[in-house]
Formats: C-alpha cells, structure tokens, sequence
C-alpha cells in the first residue's frame, strides 16, 4: 500500500498564493488521479479538485490542482487567498483495491 | 440537491456491532458508487469502504477487512456498513459520500460511532 504525505501546517496573508503538496510514497503518481478536498471547522468535507486539475461546478478558480511526476507529487494552489479558505485540506488517490488520504494540512490564513 | 443523511451512531462496547445507514436524495442513487470514510475525533481522514451502482464490486480498508461489511438497498435508495468486532480504534465519524469506484464527490453530516467499554 502506498502513502500519500502532506505538510502539517502552512499559513499565508490575505490576498497572497499558497501551495499545498502532498506526495505518493510508491507508484506513479500521474498513474491514478488526485483529488482534493476541503474540511472547515465542524464541517463534513467538500471536493475542491478532482481528476488532478478538475474543479466542481461552483468552486472558484482561484484553486487548482496540478501533478509533478520528477517529485512524485500533487499540489493543491489556491491564489487571492481569503479568510473563508482557512481549512484542512485532504489529498486523496487509489490503486487497484485501496483509497488513501493524505494526512491533512492545516492553512491558517492570517 | 443532493442530500445524505447518515443514522445508526452510537455508544458500544468493544466487540459488539453497529450497523449504519445513509439515505440518499437528489440524485439517481442507482447510478453512483457510495464510500464510506471515517474521521477518529482530532484526526484526518480514512477511507473505509466502497461498494460499485450495482453492488458487484466491493473494496475495504485493510482495517475493516473482515469486520465490516458494506451493502446497499437501491430500491430504498440506501446504503449499509455492517460493523462487527468493533475496536476502541473504530471510534471515529463515519461519512458516507456519494462518488464513483475511485473516488468520493458528495459527503453527508456524518454519523458518531464511539467504542468504549
């Protein structure tokens, strides 16, 4: 089984960019796709990206997603940063029987 | 819109079993996977268990294999997970989420399952 690593933490400014990464520890990461999913406070978790760079209908595009197959990983960009975006975020893939989820990461826009 | 209510949380004691239902509305349940994923108080996130539109394929989370069991009732637009053998490390909230086999899209409230003795 494969693991999907994420920072534990990051923060930024209002108005600024931040990157997300999360890396797969065994297997290609351009072979199975990523997702992203957004977690407030109390909240249930809600998909931010899917199919690596995809957004659901009603996500702005000040998030994308992208994939680097040189790092073996996937990052998660969200530009304009607003105080709403504050969240944990989850990356997400699969292989051919089991789904993993990366730890999480905690933005703090400040 | 899309609603998943998930019920069947509770209190148990290690060793017992739990069942959990998630109804689904707003959408054509027959046609999307469901997954079941569950969040240990403080924690990140844990796939669980999928089940295909049809019912003919399965996946589970190396720690549920064996203990649970996932089914679902498309003519009552619903979805199981059969939790047997519960551990104090199954303590966790369980969401269902609709989606398809790789991936989940929609997640209910979820449901708080807690094991102690």
């Amino acid at each position: 089984n494969f693991m999907l690593t994420q920072p534990h933490s990051v923060s930024e400014s209002p108005g600024k960019t931040v990157t997300i990464s999360c890396t797969r520890s065994s297997g290609s990461i351009a072979t199975d796709y990523v997702q992203w999913y957004q977690q407030r406070p109390g909240s249930s978790p809600t998909s931010v990206i899917y199919e690596d760079n995809q957004r659901p209908s009603g996500v702005p595009d000040r998030f994308s997603g992208s994939i680097d197959t040189s790092s073996n990983s996937a990052s998660l960009t969200i530009s304009g940063l607003k105080t709403e975006d504050e969240a944990d975020y989850y990356c997400h893939s699969y292989d051919s029987t089991n789904q993993v989820f990366g730890g999480g990461t905690k933005l703090t826009v400040l | 819109q899309v609603q998943l209510v998930e019920s069947g949380g509770g209190v148990v004691q290690p060793g017992r079993s739990l069942r959990l239902s998630c109804v689904a509305s707003g959408f054509t349940f027959g046609s999307y996977a469901m997954h079941w994923v569950r969040q240990a108080p403080g924690k990140g996130l844990e796939w669980v268990t999928v089940i295909s539109y049809d019912g003919s394929d399965i996946d589970y989370a190396d720690s549920v294999k064996g203990r649970f069991t996932i089914s679902r009732d498309n003519s009552k637009n619903t979805v199981y997970v059969q939790m047997n053998s519960l551990r104090v490390e199954d303590t966790a909230e369980y969401y269902c989420a609709r989606g398809n086999d790789y991936r989940p899209d929609y997640w209910g409230q979820g449901t708080l399952v807690t094991v102690s003795s």
